[in-house]
Order: structure tokens, then C-alpha cells, then sequence
């Protein structure tokens, strides 16, 4: 079954250094996400990603954030300068476009960021 | 602004019983709603889905339940069984954002 990957599974960097944090949705997907979920919160949205463009992004995606889709099947979030609140679970989803805008989104299994 | 609530952080039920997990929401343009399970250390896993056109939808053990003038959707899981035991996250979407609750969990005692 075709699932979405996360790599890699645990990063620990030391706060201000750059992350990347990899995902590969699912081939025949068009729109990928960034989720996080701090420890004990709530999962939050942070970008969508539609036609190599950013679609919509959340008050939390500031000037530190971005995405890229370098090649055809990656999908990635840089954390420029991290700080201690960036230490999260970071989730990628994906989901087809079925032509009605629903339909569900199929999430990786995480990336525990965790800055020191 | 919390736009997706779910108002109780845990639930125990006895395994066979039915265990019903509720989801509030605020934004009337929200059609289309969804159930992910999350296990420890992994994503949430999509488990149900409801369309603002529909006011049930049932999978096996699994029924959605829609009440859009209440802007409210319930979880009923019959029989409950102990593999059930998770986070659930209620969620809504309009367009291609998805806005998650804070989850329940779950708790089914053997």
C-alpha cells in the first residue's frame, strides 16, 4: 500500500542551526502538507503545497519556515535558525486531488525534531 | 482560535461497549470531515471520512455521525476492542487546509 515516508525518524540539532526535514508523498499525490505537534498540543497546520507553489500557511510558517519540492518525488521543510520551541513531531501528508477538493490526507509517521 | 474542538482529552470504555468520541466545530464553511487515529511514536492514520452532504457514513465497526445545524460530528466505535485503544483527532477541512481538534484518547479495557 502506498504510503508517505519521513526521514529521518529523530534530528537533534543544536538551536540555530539550519534543519531539513524529508518527505516523499505519495507518487500520484498533488497536494503536500507540513503538520507539527508539540508535545501535548494539538497537531497544527503549517503549509500546504500545491503546483510548486505554497497554497496556504499558518501564522506559525514565518521568514524561518520554507518548503521545496526539489525533484519529482521529495517534498521538504527547512528550519532556517532553529529555536527550542521548533522541538516538535513534524508530520508530511499528501492527498490526491479527486477533482471535489475531498479527500483525505495520508500522513508519514514523523519527525521528532528535538532542539537543544 | 480553535476552530475544530474536542472537549474531552480521554475516554475509557469497556471493551464490547461502544465508545463515542465527539468533535465540535465553528467554521460553517468546513465540508468535509474526517477521523485520524494516532498510535505513540507514529502520523495519524485517516479512519473515516464525512461529507457536509451527508449526515452519516458507517465503516464496519466505525460510524460517523454528521449534525451540521449543531456544527457537530460524532466517533461511534461498536464493539469497542482493546487495539482500539488510541488518540483520536477529529478534523475539517475547507479547501486543501486541514484543521485538527486536540484529540481524545482512548482507553478500551479488556
Amino acid at each position: 500500500e502506498p504510503e508517505v515516508t519521513q526521514t529521518p525518524s529523530h534530528q537533534v540539532t543544536q538551536m540555530g542551526q539550519e534543519v531539513i526535514l524529508r518527505c516523499v508523498p505519495i507518487s500520484n499525490h498533488l497536494y503536500f502538507y507540513w503538520y507539527r505537534q508539540i508535545l501535548g498540543q494539538k497537531v497544527e497546520f503549517l503549509v500546504s503545497f500545491y503546483n510548486n507553489e505554497i497554497s496556504e500557511k499558518s501564522e506559525i510558517f514565518d521568514d524561518q519556515f520554507s518548503v521545496e519540492r526539489p525533484d519529482g518525488s521529495n517534498f521538504t521543510l527547512k528550519i532556517r535558525s532553529t529555536k527550542l520551541e521548533d522541538s516538535a513531531m513534524y508530520f508530511c501528508a499528501s492527498s490526491e486531488d479527486d477533482g471535489y477538493m475531498n479527500t483525505e490526507a495520508f500522513f508519514g509517521q514523523g519527525t521528532r525534531l528535538t532542539v537543544v | 482560535d480553535q476552530q475544530v474542538k474536542q472537549n474531552s482529552p480521554s475516554l475509557s470504555v469497556q471493551e464490547g461497549r461502544i465508545s463515542i468520541l465527539n468533535c465540535d466545530y465553528t467554521n460553517s464553511m468546513f465540508d468535509y470531515f474526517l477521523w485520524y487515529k494516532k498510535y505513540p511514536a507514529e502520523g495519524p492514520t485517516f479512519l473515516i471520512s464525512i461529507s457536509s452532504i451527508k449526515d452519516k457514513n458507517e465503516d464496519g465497526r466505525f460510524t460517523v455521525f454528521l449534525n451540521k445545524s449543531a456544527k457537530h460530528l460524532s466517533l461511534h466505535i461498536v464493539p469497542s476492542q482493546p487495539g482500539d485503544s488510541a488518540v483520536y483527532f477529529c478534523a475539517a477541512s475547507a479547501g486543501n487546509q486541514f484543521y485538527f481538534g486536540t484529540g481524545t484518547s482512548l482507553t478500551v479495557i479488556p
